[in-house]
């Protein structure tokens, strides 16, 4: 079972434009939300997270938007670039459970010039 | 500090044979988890220890797999027998414990069994 679902396997968008990712979780342990962006043949790096007393959380171009009753998160890029253009991950934790992160299926996200 | 170090980057081997996968966190985390990558599932994690003892391994798909962490500096991930479809992008990740901040990865290492 999926704890963490990405059902859009992709998005494309032009340059200068919004990019939305979007991520739904089952279960509503969760306490702890996180972003992970990963570039072909290296690991996934820390993009931005968002605890679950929160509702939205922003740094720079990038805010992580939080809706506890329908348990969805998205991920909001204003406005994207060419290098933005990657793989992301969305994950969930339980924040006393020794950081174990649940992942979803990933995003891949093509910015177009 | 180098980041998680993983090796190799690259492993092809054929069906049956051992397959060793190494990682090292960053120093002074006690926190290291394996994960793997695919397109179905995404990253799923496999086992994660902490202070170097297992906690959960449900992920782990067989009993084929198994994995050890002999001290706070190394751990290994070995699938005995390998099968195709074992093949995949295997993540090493740690962090810290306490005063938890996000994971780390290293960069990975691409399993093809053949």
């Amino acid at each position: 079972d999926q704890q963490v679902k990405q059902n859009s396997p992709s998005l494309s968008v032009q340059e200068g434009r919004i990019s939305i990712l979007n991520c739904d979780y089952t279960n509503s342990m969760f306490d702890y939300f996180l972003w992970y962006k990963k570039y072909p043949a290296e690991g996934p790096t820390f993009l931005i997270s968002i605890s679950s007393i929160k509702d939205k959380n922003e740094d720079g171009r990038f805010t992580v938007f939080l809706n506890k009753s329908a348990k969805h998160l998205s991920l909001h890029i204003v406005p994207s670039q060419p290098g933005d253009s990657a793989v992301y991950f969305c994950a969930a934790m339980i924040y006393n459970q020794g950081g174990k992160l649940i992942f979803g299926q990933g995003t891949e996200l093509s910015v177009k010039p | 500090d180098a980041g998680v170090i993983q090796s190799p980057r690259h492993e092809v081997t054929e069906m049956g044979q051992e397959v060793t996968l190494r990682c090292k966190p960053i120093s002074g985390h006690n926190s290291l988890f394996w994960y793997r990558q695919t397109m179905m599932r995404g990253l799923e994690l496999l086992i994660y220890f902490n202070n170097n003892v297992p906690i959960d391994d449900s992920g782990m798909p067989e009993d084929r797999f198994s994995a050890k962490m002999p001290n706070a500096s190394f751990s290994t991930l070995k699938i005995q027998p390998s099968e195709p479809r074992d093949s995949a992008v295997y993540f090493c990740a740690s962090t810290l414990l306490q005063g938890w901040t996000e994971a780390f990865f290293g960069q990975g290492t691409r399993l093809t069994v053949v």
